[in-house]
């Protein structure tokens, strides 16, 4: 399965939204019902940090300004309102069919 | 507290081997999937391997027959054997608990 982001990069002024959308080639819905569509942010230097599982579920201590949204093949990240400590790369990975990761979208503060 | 802690990275000769070792505490590895992913300089995130539950292992086309991913569940360690090095392995390895923890990786580098 081939995962593709877009933009591949994204510059947002302070309080404003951004938006990253996620394609795969073939449906991420599994036979058990689930769609196992995550993403990601690595921070400058840090290792890859988990911020939603399965399309839309928060994990623990993400705020509440990260959103993801989509079904089958398309999906989207969006940050309600970017903050200086968002910037870095964000990935969408999926784990229906073992796994595979975007190509990554970085993100800076304008 | 879930806490995974790579070793065993550092530089080979092309066609050389290197044994990784994931350490993990807070859990037991056989009761969770766990996965290698590494990252080139400069690049994104490649998904290399898998060992489930049962012991069914996966691997990405580019390791395929190269690498092999193993556990120890006495020592709740997992191990990825990398025979066959290439200059295109080099990366920094990450070990991660199915899909929410990551280890702070290792780096290899594959260069005459």
């Amino acid at each position: 399965i081939v995962m593709t982001q877009t933009p591949l990069s994204l510059s947002v002024t302070p309080g404003q939204p951004a938006s990253i959308s996620c394609k795969s080639s073939q449906s991420l819905l599994h036979n058990d019902g689930k769609t196992y569509l995550y993403w990601y942010l690595q921070k400058p230097g840090q290792s890859p940090q988990l911020l939603i599982y399965e399309i839309s579920t928060r994990f623990s201590g993400v705020p509440d300004r990260f959103s993801g949204s989509g079904s089958g093949t398309d999906f989207t990240l969006k940050i309600s309102r970017v903050e200086a400590d968002d910037v870095g790369v964000y990935y969408c990975m999926q784990a229906t069919h073992l796994q595979t990761f975007g190509q990554g979208t970085k993100v800076e503060i304008k | 507290e879930v806490l995974l802690v790579e070793s065993g990275g550092g530089l080979v000769q092309p066609g050389g081997s290197l044994r990784l070792s994931c350490a993990a505490s807070g859990f037991t590895v056989d009761s969770n999937y766990m996965s290698w992913v590494r990252q080139a300089p400069g690049k994104g995130l490649e998904w290399v391997s898998l060992i489930y539950r049962d012991g069914n292992s996966y691997y990405a086309d580019s390791v395929k027959g190269r690498f092999i991913i193993s556990r120890d569940s006495s020592k709740n360690t997992v191990f990825l054997q990398m025979n066959s090095l290439k200059v295109e392995d080099t990366a920094v390895y990450y070990c991660v608990r199915r899909v929410e923890y990551w280890g702070q990786g290792t780096l290899v580098t594959v260069s005459s």
